[in-house]
């Protein structure tokens, strides 16, 4: 069962375009969404991340969207350029018990951004 | 510099051959993780460990254990690899069980 569905699987850029990855999640525990930021090689690196009590968060070129009564959240990433080439994975993260909490990834999504 | 160290970056090895993937943090760190990563499925937690000596199962545990005897370290052992664990490994720390995770740079292990 995949807690978090995130789309697409690969998206194609223009340089100065605006990227835009979904994630839909069933479980209304969730109460922490990160978005994480891979390069070949690297591991993941946070990259912005939101609580359910604010529906946007943004920081510099990138925004977070969030929709509770949809269960959907979208990271945005503005003028996007060659740099943000990357693997972008989104998560959920849900209380599991004895003061531990359990973070679940999307599937990942591999973003080019051509010049 | 803050970082999560992973040892061995790759390893090749043969069924049912014992190995140990270590991971030590430098940032005082309360909780760790570990992850696998495949192609088309994402990051999925192995183990974790809110603290020393505190360790419990992510979603997928079966075939790995894991040890918290010092806070900075957390080793992943594989007791009897199999093909179906070649994948790419990484640890991860953070503060706290909700708070943003450092990542190791990966291991990755092939197991014929």
């Amino acid at each position: 069962q995949q807690q978090v569905k995130q789309s697409p699987q690969s998206l194609i850029v223009q340089k100065g375009g605006i990227s835009i990855i979904n994630c839909a999640y069933e479980n209304t525990a969730f109460d922490y969404f990160p978005w994480y930021q891979q390069f070949p090689g690297k591991g993941p690196a946070l990259l912005i991340a939101i609580r359910p009590d604010v529906s946007e968060k943004k920081e510099g070129r990138f925004t977070i969207s969030f929709n509770k009564s949809a269960k959907q959240f979208s990271l945005h990433i503005m003028d996007s350029q060659p740099g943000d080439s990357a693997t972008y994975f989104c998560a959920a993260s849900r209380h599991s018990g004895a003061g531990s909490y359990q973070l679940t990834f999307g599937k990942g999504t591999k973003l080019s951004v051509i010049p | 510099e803050a970082q999560v160290t992973q040892n061995p970056r790759y390893l090749i090895t043969v069924t049912g051959k014992k190995l140990t993937v270590t991971c030590s943090q430098n940032m005082n760190h309360e909780y760790m993780s570990w992850y696998r990563q495949d192609p088309g499925l994402g990051l999925r937690q192995i183990y974790y460990s809110m603290n020393v000596e505190v360790t419990d199962k992510g979603d997928v545990p079966e075939g790995y254990k894991v040890s918290r005897k010092e806070k900075r370290n957390f080793p992943l052992i594989l007791e009897s690899p199999s093909p179906n664990q070649t994948s790419l490994y990484f640890c991860a720390s953070s503060r706290g069980s909700n708070q943003p995770q450092h990542f190791g740079d990966g291991t990755r292990l092939s197991i014929l």
